[in-house]
């Protein structure tokens, strides 16, 4: 199974600040990397698809980087909506899908 | 608009049973694959089992091959998950999900809760 491991587990930065989160497969997954976000009590939603391309109606401050193994998720501007824990998640090699351990981001 | 409404969850004791239902809306059922994925309190993702669009094809995670069973009836709209022998640690909010494009998982149901405790 392919193992995805992401970090940090969690972060505090301030409203403003970019904020960037790292995803690392076990082994090479090309770009079949999605991102999501999940606010406590909810749902997680669909942020990007295929490591880089932006779901529709997702605000432009976020995007992904990526292939192979490494990828990044960046929130260039942190605003105190985007308080949530965010999940990578492979599609690669299936079954299984598989998540990262998620990051959970606070203000400081 | 596209809605996913699971329903089924509650309260049973280890060795139970419990059936899981998702009811969809707003998009062609019969077109796209589905998932059930299931989040412990306090804990990460965890996927637990994928039905094709016909329902032909089915996975299920190792920690529940045996135990659990999807199913799907297109006529009705609506997804399933059976859960027998079920455990503590299947504790968990039940989503149904959605497969979109290039594999992502597009949309989510808003969760149903079970629990499994004596």
């Amino acid at each position: 199974d392919i193992q995805m491991t992401q970090s940090p587990s969690s972060l505090s930065a301030s409203v403003g600040d970019r904020v960037t989160i790292t995803c690392q497969a076990s082994q090479d997954i090309s770009n079949y990397l999605n991102w999501y976000q999940q606010k406590p009590g909810k749902a997680p939603k669909l942020l990007i698809y295929d490591a880089s391309n932006l779901e529709t109606g997702v605000p432009s401050r976020f995007s992904g980087s990526g292939s192979g193994t490494d990828f990044t998720f960046t929130i260039s501007s942190l605003q105190p909506e985007d308080i949530a824990t965010y999940y990578c998640q492979q599609y690669d090699n299936l079954p299984p899908v598989t998540f990262g351990g998620g990051t959970k981001v606070e203000i400081k | 608009e596209v809605q996913l409404v699971e329903s089924g969850g509650g309260l049973v004791q280890p060795g139970g049973s419990l059936r899981l239902s998702c009811a969809a809306s707003g998009f062609t059922f019969s077109s796209y694959e589905m998932n059930w994925v299931r989040q412990a309190p306090g804990k990460g993702l965890e996927w637990v089992s994928y039905i094709s669009s016909s329902g032909s094809t089915i996975y299920y995670a190792d920690s529940v091959k045996g135990r659990f069973t999807i199913s799907r009836d297109n006529a009705k709209n609506s997804l399933y998950l059976q859960m027998n022998s079920l455990r503590a640690e299947d504790t968990a909010v039940y989503y149904c999900a959605r497969i979109g494009r290039s594999g992502s998982y597009d949309y989510w149901g808003q969760g149903t809760l079970v629990t499994v405790s004596s």
